[in-house]
């Protein structure tokens, strides 16, 4: 079965810390994308950073980087310099090589200011 | 250019009656993906369609649910005589091709939040 595992239900940082939301995935695919999404109270589903699975570089986009342990299965976020707009869920994903996502259950991250 | 539009934002329906939700992709979009989010979970993919065509239902419920894309007009997730475990956010997205997740280009509406009473 392909699965998506965000063991963290919960989690909380002063502003300004770095805080890592933690992701494992179950898979016999070889080529697959993997995402962070963030959901805001507003419930709009925002594409926080994506990786590919052929490519070893970790992907950042800003204060938001990866941590992709392929061998591992293993796709942690690490958000830096953590800002009160960070609040919100998130969800890591994976398509698994096809054309549907596949969700964790999602980590809410308060921001404390 | 405006985003994925879904409407209502909220419905409330009692138990037995039907659910419409209107999914409109962004211009130039002809695919759309129905993902379904219960209260604490994350979201669970339920069909996948282009124009006039479905492609994969596999996440659909077999009985009471039913989706179209037609050739003018808003996708439609129907939903037939509710029940009380259909209350959920339930998202499209849209892509301009097939691939949508592999290049960035499926974008999500904002929801509607479905509620049986």
């Amino acid at each position: 079965a392909q699965t998506v595992t965000q063991s963290q239900p919960e989690m909380s940082v002063q502003e300004a810390e770095t805080v890592t939301l933690s992701c494992t995935y179950d898979t016999s695919e070889n080529n697959y994308y993997l995402f962070w999404y963030k959901q805001p109270p507003s419930r709009q589903m925002i594409l926080v950073i994506r990786q590919e699975a052929y490519k070893q570089q970790n992907a950042t986009e800003n204060r938001f980087s990866v941590n992709f342990q392929k061998a591992a299965k293993s796709f942690s976020l690490k958000i830096s310099d953590s800002q009160l707009g960070d609040t919100a869920m998130y969800f890591c994903a994976s398509n698994f090589g096809n054309e549907k996502l596949t969700f964790g259950t999602g980590t809410r991250l308060t921001i404390i200011p | 250019n405006a985003g994925v539009m879904q409407n209502p934002r909220h419905l409330v329906r009692r138990r037995g009656q039907e659910a419409r939700l209107r999914c409109s992709p962004m211009k130039g979009h002809s695919h759309v993906y129905w993902y379904r989010q219960l209260p604490e979970e994350g979201l669970k993919f339920m069909v996948y369609l282009q124009k006039e065509n479905i492609i994969d239902e596999s996440g659909m419920p077999k009985e009471r649910f039913s989706a179209e894309f037609p050739k003018e007009g808003p996708s439609i997730l129907r939903i037939q005589q509710v029940v009380r475990g259909d209350s959920a956010a339930y998202f499209c997205a849209s892509s301009p091709q097939g691939g949508g997740w592999l290049n960035t280009e499926a974008f999500f509406g904002q929801g509607t939040r479905l509620t049986v009473v």
